[in-house]
């Protein structure tokens, strides 16, 4: 069953601006990941944040869990038009099996 | 690294036809092999684990003896669509995991074919 909700669920924004995604989860989790989807792709993973830690950070992209109100956000800074893609959070809960959201659609604007 | 290969990227068939997709790891050994199912717009709803060498478990709802899971080696796994109709129309994508713990990649990241496009007329 899913776990993760992104919200929003679409985001329009102009090159050079921030994104920020939230996703909420339901129950304990091992980790939290982020992944791209291009249009018609396959996922690609972007980052772990294992249940200890608070935050975290890849390049442009930062990352925050807060276990205490099961709710993780993603951060993209300075966008560019190849940002553009459909964000999932995806959730390692007890039982290890892994549990998409259902995405953020982000559009940057050139 | 970690690169996993899917093939074909886009099928068309008749109804009542079956259609193979193969779901290779080209440079590791995949253990344990996932098999997702995507509708526009939405999230992977995943429809079984393949564990190489052993049965695929099979999520509740979906029908093993339509979709057929084989994982004869740790580089290949293939899913079969049996007597495909139009609702099966879908994008599958398969991914896999190196860790043998579970159905999930367990502190550490899925890698995914780029999907395959299947469209039943």
């Amino acid at each position: 069953s899913q776990q993760g909700e992104e919200d929003p669920q679409a985001l329009s924004i102009q090159e050079g601006e921030n994104a920020t995604m939230n996703c909420s989860y339901k129950t304990s989790i091992n980790n939290l990941q982020w992944y791209r989807q291009n249009s018609g792709r396959g996922l690609v993973h972007l980052i772990l944040i294992r249940s200890n830690e608070r935050e975290k950070h890849s390049g442009r992209l930062r990352v925050t869990l807060d276990t205490s109100k099961k709710s993780s956000s993603l951060l993209i800074t300075a966008s560019r038009a190849a940002d553009t893609a459909s964000y999932f959070c995806a959730t390692v809960p007890n039982d290890y099996k892994l549990s998409f959201g259902a995405g953020t659609t982000v559009t940057v604007r050139a | 690294g970690a690169v996993v290969s899917q093939h074909p990227s886009w099928v068309i068939c008749k109804s009542g036809t079956s259609v193979k997709i193969e779901c290779r790891s080209l440079d590791f050994q995949a253990t344990t092999m996932f098999w997702y199912r995507q509708f526009p717009k939405q999230s992977l709803m995943l429809m079984a684990t393949s564990n190489e060498g052993s049965k695929a478990t099979y999520e509740q709802g979906v029908e093993k003896d339509k979709f057929l899971i084989n994982h004869a080696s740790l580089t290949l796994s293939t899913l079969t669509v049996t007597s495909a109709h139009p609702e099966d129309s879908s994008f599958y994508i398969c991914s896999a995991s190196i860790n043998r713990q579970g159905g999930g990649s367990y502190n550490s990241p899925l890698h995914f074919g780029n999907g395959t496009r299947l469209t039943v007329t």
